[in-house]
């Protein structure tokens, strides 16, 4: 079974603080994935990477940057973060194509910002 | 831009009755759909995956047919299992080599004796 490792797993911020949330996944996966999960709006994505160098915006990627400096590891930036990113926070990875596609995804991350 | 569209709020079962949740979606694209699951307090996983032979994909009881003609990809069982009881995401992806994976609004199911 193919392991993602969010973490923190819980982060409590100060509006206008800087936060990273951090992801590593160890199954050789190109693409990765950074959701947020919210009543009533399900999982929204942020930011998505087709390797090590690439990051694409997602459907909502005001106010969050990502970077992917290696095949495994991908984070979650919020330069300024406020309240309404109270959230909680998925990394996934996988790869595309093939019968066998799926994403993995990480436990989560629960972030307030107070 | 694409979006799923999933039966909305919760679903309310008696175990041992069908269950059917529904998935549409527009996309100028032919794409690939999923289910995914998360039960409480855990990740979601994938259930089922359209394949592009338009074979019928089952998992733990669970199948979903992708008709094109409707753009849907409903989700069905024929039995319900209070087991059953999580959260249930229909996704997209466009095709090709564009991993974007576009998800739904959820649908909460729960299942009772």
């Amino acid at each position: 079974e193919a392991a993602v490792t969010q973490s923190p797993r819980n982060k409590v911020a100060v509006t206008g603080g800087k936060v990273t949330l951090s992801c590593n996944q160890t199954n050789n996966h190109n693409n990765m994935y950074w959701y947020r999960q919210d009543t009533g709006h399900g999982l929204r994505l942020i930011h998505y990477s087709y390797g090590a160098g690439s990051t694409e915006k997602g459907d909502i990627p005001d106010g969050y940057k990502a970077s992917r400096p290696s095949q495994e590891n991908f984070s979650l930036i919020l330069e300024l973060a406020t309240p309404s990113q109270t959230s909680v926070y998925f990394c996934a990875s996988g790869r595309t194509g093939g019968d066998n596609e799926r994403l993995f995804f990480g436990h989560g991350t629960k972030l307030s910002v107070l | 831009g694409d979006s799923v569209t999933q039966t909305e709020g919760l679903v309310t079962l008696t175990e041992g009755l069908p269950v059917m949740l529904n998935c549409t979606y527009q996309s100028t694209y032919s794409p690939f759909l999923f289910w995914y699951v998360q039960h409480l307090n855990e990740a979601p996983k994938l259930l089922l995956k359209s394949f592009t032979d338009n074979k019928r994909p089952e998992h733990q009881g669970f199948h979903a047919t992708l008709h094109k003609s409707s753009s849907s990809f409903h989700l069905q069982k024929s039995s319900a299992q209070l087991s059953d009881s999580a959260l249930y995401y229909c996704a997209l992806r466009r095709g090709g080599s564009n991993a974007k994976l576009t998800f739904g609004k959820g649908t909460k199911l729960s299942v009772k004796s």
